[in-house]
Protein backbone atom coordinates (compact mmCIF):
# COMPACT_ATOMS: atom_id res chain seq x y z
CA UNK A 1 0.00 0.00 0.00
CA UNK A 2 1.42 3.67 -1.00
CA UNK A 3 2.10 6.07 1.62
CA UNK A 4 1.76 9.85 1.53
CA UNK A 5 3.64 11.31 -1.75
CA UNK A 6 4.15 14.67 -1.55
CA UNK A 7 6.00 16.76 -4.68
CA UNK A 8 7.86 18.22 -4.88
CA UNK A 9 10.60 16.84 -1.96
CA UNK A 10 12.77 20.27 -2.39
CA UNK A 11 12.57 23.87 -3.85
CA UNK A 12 14.23 27.35 -3.70
CA UNK A 13 11.95 30.44 -4.13
CA UNK A 14 12.54 33.98 -3.61
CA UNK A 15 10.31 36.83 -1.59
CA UNK A 16 7.37 37.54 -3.04
CA UNK A 17 7.47 34.49 -5.10
CA UNK A 18 3.98 31.95 -4.85
CA UNK A 19 4.24 28.01 -4.38
CA UNK A 20 1.79 25.54 -4.83
CA UNK A 21 2.66 22.13 -2.83
CA UNK A 22 0.88 18.74 -3.71
CA UNK A 23 -0.18 15.95 -1.63
CA UNK A 24 -1.38 12.45 -2.34
CA UNK A 25 -2.78 10.53 0.35
CA UNK A 26 -2.86 6.82 1.64
CA UNK A 27 -5.80 4.80 -0.62
CA UNK A 28 -9.09 5.48 0.67
CA UNK A 29 -8.33 8.03 2.84
CA UNK A 30 -10.62 11.26 2.59
CA UNK A 31 -8.75 13.46 5.35
CA UNK A 32 -5.30 15.46 4.19
CA UNK A 33 -3.62 18.08 6.95
CA UNK A 34 -0.95 19.82 6.38
CA UNK A 35 1.55 21.36 8.73
CA UNK A 36 4.49 23.06 8.83
CA UNK A 37 7.70 22.30 10.79
CA UNK A 38 10.90 24.46 11.75
CA UNK A 39 13.12 24.24 14.02
CA UNK A 40 12.30 27.37 16.42
CA UNK A 41 8.29 26.31 16.10
CA UNK A 42 8.36 22.64 15.83
CA UNK A 43 5.29 21.35 13.92
CA UNK A 44 2.15 23.62 13.18
CA UNK A 45 -0.98 22.68 12.29
CA UNK A 46 -1.94 24.33 9.42
CA UNK A 47 -5.34 23.08 7.99
CA UNK A 48 -7.10 19.97 7.62
CA UNK A 49 -9.48 19.24 4.45
CA UNK A 50 -12.15 16.02 4.14
CA UNK A 51 -14.23 15.45 1.50
CA UNK A 52 -13.06 18.71 -0.35
CA UNK A 53 -14.14 21.04 2.74
CA UNK A 54 -11.73 22.76 4.87
CA UNK A 55 -12.14 21.34 8.52
CA UNK A 56 -9.65 22.90 10.86
CA UNK A 57 -7.51 25.74 9.70
CA UNK A 58 -4.60 26.95 12.32
CA UNK A 59 -3.18 30.54 13.29
CA UNK A 60 -1.76 30.98 9.83
CA UNK A 61 -2.22 34.27 7.85
CA UNK A 62 -4.07 34.09 5.19
CA UNK A 63 -1.38 34.03 2.60
CA UNK A 64 -1.53 30.16 3.72
CA UNK A 65 -3.79 28.43 1.67
CA UNK A 66 -5.36 25.17 0.14
CA UNK A 67 -7.74 22.51 -1.51
CA UNK A 68 -8.97 18.89 -1.24
CA UNK A 69 -9.84 17.32 -5.03
CA UNK A 70 -13.01 14.89 -5.17
CA UNK A 71 -9.76 12.03 -5.14
CA UNK A 72 -8.72 13.14 -1.95
CA UNK A 73 -5.36 14.86 -3.55
CA UNK A 74 -4.59 17.85 -1.68
CA UNK A 75 -2.58 21.40 -2.62
CA UNK A 76 -1.68 23.67 -0.71
CA UNK A 77 -0.15 27.54 -1.79
CA UNK A 78 1.83 30.10 -0.09
CA UNK A 79 1.78 33.72 -1.62
CA UNK A 80 4.07 36.64 -1.30
CA UNK A 81 6.62 34.64 0.32
CA UNK A 82 8.43 35.22 3.51
CA UNK A 83 11.83 34.61 4.39
CA UNK A 84 10.44 32.81 7.14
CA UNK A 85 8.15 30.62 5.34
CA UNK A 86 11.00 28.71 4.78
CA UNK A 87 10.40 25.27 6.97
CA UNK A 88 9.44 21.64 6.08
CA UNK A 89 5.97 21.15 4.76
CA UNK A 90 4.49 17.61 5.92
CA UNK A 91 1.05 16.26 4.56
CA UNK A 92 -0.35 13.48 6.41
CA UNK A 93 -3.65 11.62 5.58
CA UNK A 94 -5.97 9.71 7.76
CA UNK A 95 -9.20 7.53 7.26
CA UNK A 96 -11.65 9.84 8.16
CA UNK A 97 -11.74 13.38 10.00
CA UNK A 98 -8.68 14.02 12.54
CA UNK A 99 -11.42 13.78 15.10
CA UNK A 100 -12.34 10.09 15.07
CA UNK A 101 -8.90 8.34 15.59
CA UNK A 102 -6.29 11.68 15.13
CA UNK A 103 -4.04 8.80 13.54
CA UNK A 104 -2.46 10.80 11.37
CA UNK A 105 0.28 8.72 8.22
CA UNK A 106 2.91 11.61 7.45
CA UNK A 107 4.60 11.88 4.19
CA UNK A 108 8.40 12.77 3.82
CA UNK A 109 7.40 16.44 3.39
CA UNK A 110 8.19 19.44 0.69
CA UNK A 111 11.71 21.49 1.77
CA UNK A 112 10.75 25.16 0.72
CA UNK A 113 13.88 27.29 1.13
CA UNK A 114 12.74 31.37 0.46
CA UNK A 115 15.93 33.51 -0.67
CA UNK B 1 -3.72 27.53 21.57
CA UNK B 2 -2.81 24.73 23.71
CA UNK B 3 1.01 23.82 24.99
CA UNK B 4 2.74 20.43 25.30
CA UNK B 5 5.74 20.30 27.18
CA UNK B 6 8.09 17.72 26.02
CA UNK B 7 11.39 16.59 27.67
CA UNK B 8 14.48 16.13 27.66
CA UNK B 9 14.92 18.29 24.79
CA UNK B 10 17.94 15.54 24.20
CA UNK B 11 19.25 12.75 25.14
CA UNK B 12 22.86 11.41 24.81
CA UNK B 13 22.76 7.81 25.71
CA UNK B 14 25.11 4.48 25.33
CA UNK B 15 23.78 1.72 23.36
CA UNK B 16 21.73 -0.92 25.72
CA UNK B 17 20.62 1.85 27.76
CA UNK B 18 16.64 2.44 28.63
CA UNK B 19 15.54 5.49 27.68
CA UNK B 20 12.43 7.65 28.91
CA UNK B 21 10.35 10.74 28.00
CA UNK B 22 7.54 12.65 28.59
CA UNK B 23 4.62 15.25 27.65
CA UNK B 24 3.09 17.31 29.81
CA UNK B 25 0.06 19.61 28.88
CA UNK B 26 -1.87 21.83 30.90
CA UNK B 27 -5.38 20.74 29.15
CA UNK B 28 -6.92 17.15 29.55
CA UNK B 29 -6.26 15.09 26.15
CA UNK B 30 -8.33 12.18 24.94
CA UNK B 31 -5.80 10.92 22.68
CA UNK B 32 -2.06 10.81 22.95
CA UNK B 33 0.12 9.49 19.76
CA UNK B 34 3.77 9.05 19.46
CA UNK B 35 5.68 9.70 16.66
CA UNK B 36 9.43 9.28 15.19
CA UNK B 37 10.99 11.59 12.66
CA UNK B 38 14.44 10.41 11.20
CA UNK B 39 16.46 13.03 9.28
CA UNK B 40 15.05 14.17 5.97
CA UNK B 41 11.89 12.13 6.59
CA UNK B 42 8.23 12.46 7.94
CA UNK B 43 6.98 11.22 11.51
CA UNK B 44 6.43 7.65 11.65
CA UNK B 45 3.54 6.48 13.92
CA UNK B 46 4.89 4.74 16.86
CA UNK B 47 1.88 4.28 19.28
CA UNK B 48 -1.55 5.78 19.57
CA UNK B 49 -3.50 5.81 22.77
CA UNK B 50 -6.69 6.44 23.75
CA UNK B 51 -7.61 5.79 27.19
CA UNK B 52 -6.32 7.26 30.54
CA UNK B 53 -4.25 4.58 32.32
CA UNK B 54 -3.85 2.88 29.22
CA UNK B 55 -0.49 1.27 28.69
CA UNK B 56 0.71 -0.27 24.84
CA UNK B 57 3.62 -1.52 23.57
CA UNK B 58 5.36 -1.70 20.22
CA UNK B 59 8.36 -4.02 20.57
CA UNK B 60 10.97 -2.63 22.74
CA UNK B 61 8.69 0.43 22.95
CA UNK B 62 6.06 1.22 25.93
CA UNK B 63 3.57 4.35 26.22
CA UNK B 64 1.72 5.16 28.70
CA UNK B 65 -1.74 7.56 28.89
CA UNK B 66 -1.49 9.33 32.15
CA UNK B 67 -4.52 8.80 34.87
CA UNK B 68 -5.02 12.58 34.69
CA UNK B 69 -5.35 12.91 30.86
CA UNK B 70 -2.80 15.73 31.40
CA UNK B 71 0.27 13.57 30.33
CA UNK B 72 2.26 10.45 28.27
CA UNK B 73 5.07 8.72 28.77
CA UNK B 74 7.26 7.12 26.23
CA UNK B 75 9.62 4.33 27.40
CA UNK B 76 12.38 2.28 25.06
CA UNK B 77 14.18 -0.58 26.29
CA UNK B 78 17.36 -1.92 25.18
CA UNK B 79 18.17 0.68 22.92
CA UNK B 80 20.37 0.22 19.38
CA UNK B 81 21.53 2.74 16.94
CA UNK B 82 18.37 2.58 14.83
CA UNK B 83 16.33 4.28 17.50
CA UNK B 84 18.24 7.53 16.77
CA UNK B 85 16.14 9.96 15.70
CA UNK B 86 13.32 12.99 16.80
CA UNK B 87 10.63 11.53 18.98
CA UNK B 88 7.64 13.65 19.31
CA UNK B 89 3.98 13.49 21.39
CA UNK B 90 1.12 14.94 20.09
CA UNK B 91 -2.49 15.44 21.65
CA UNK B 92 -5.46 16.04 20.95
CA UNK B 93 -7.88 17.71 23.53
CA UNK B 94 -11.33 16.06 24.08
CA UNK B 95 -13.00 19.47 22.90
CA UNK B 96 -11.60 19.27 19.64
CA UNK B 97 -10.87 22.37 18.34
CA UNK B 98 -9.52 24.29 14.94
CA UNK B 99 -5.75 23.39 16.02
CA UNK B 100 -6.14 19.73 15.11
CA UNK B 101 -3.14 17.79 16.78
CA UNK B 102 -0.54 19.71 19.19
CA UNK B 103 2.59 18.58 18.87
CA UNK B 104 5.35 18.79 21.67
CA UNK B 105 8.47 20.26 20.43
CA UNK B 106 10.54 16.83 20.35
CA UNK B 107 13.13 14.87 21.92
CA UNK B 108 16.22 14.29 20.36
CA UNK B 109 17.90 10.84 20.83
CA UNK B 110 21.41 10.17 20.20
CA UNK B 111 23.27 7.29 20.85
CA UNK B 112 27.03 7.39 22.09
CA UNK B 113 29.29 4.63 20.74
Amino acid sequence: KAGVTQTPRYLIKTRGQQVTLSCSPISGHRSVSWYQQTPGQGLQFLFEYFSETQRNKGNFPGRFSGRQFSNSRSEMNVSTLELGDSALYLCASSLGVWASTGELFFGEGSRLTVL
Amino acid sequence: GQQLNQSPQSMFIQEGEDVSMNCTSSSIFNTWLWYKQDPGEGPVLLIALYKAGELTSNGRLTAQFGITRKDSFLNISASIPSDVGIYFCAGRSSGGGADGLTFGKGTHLIIQP
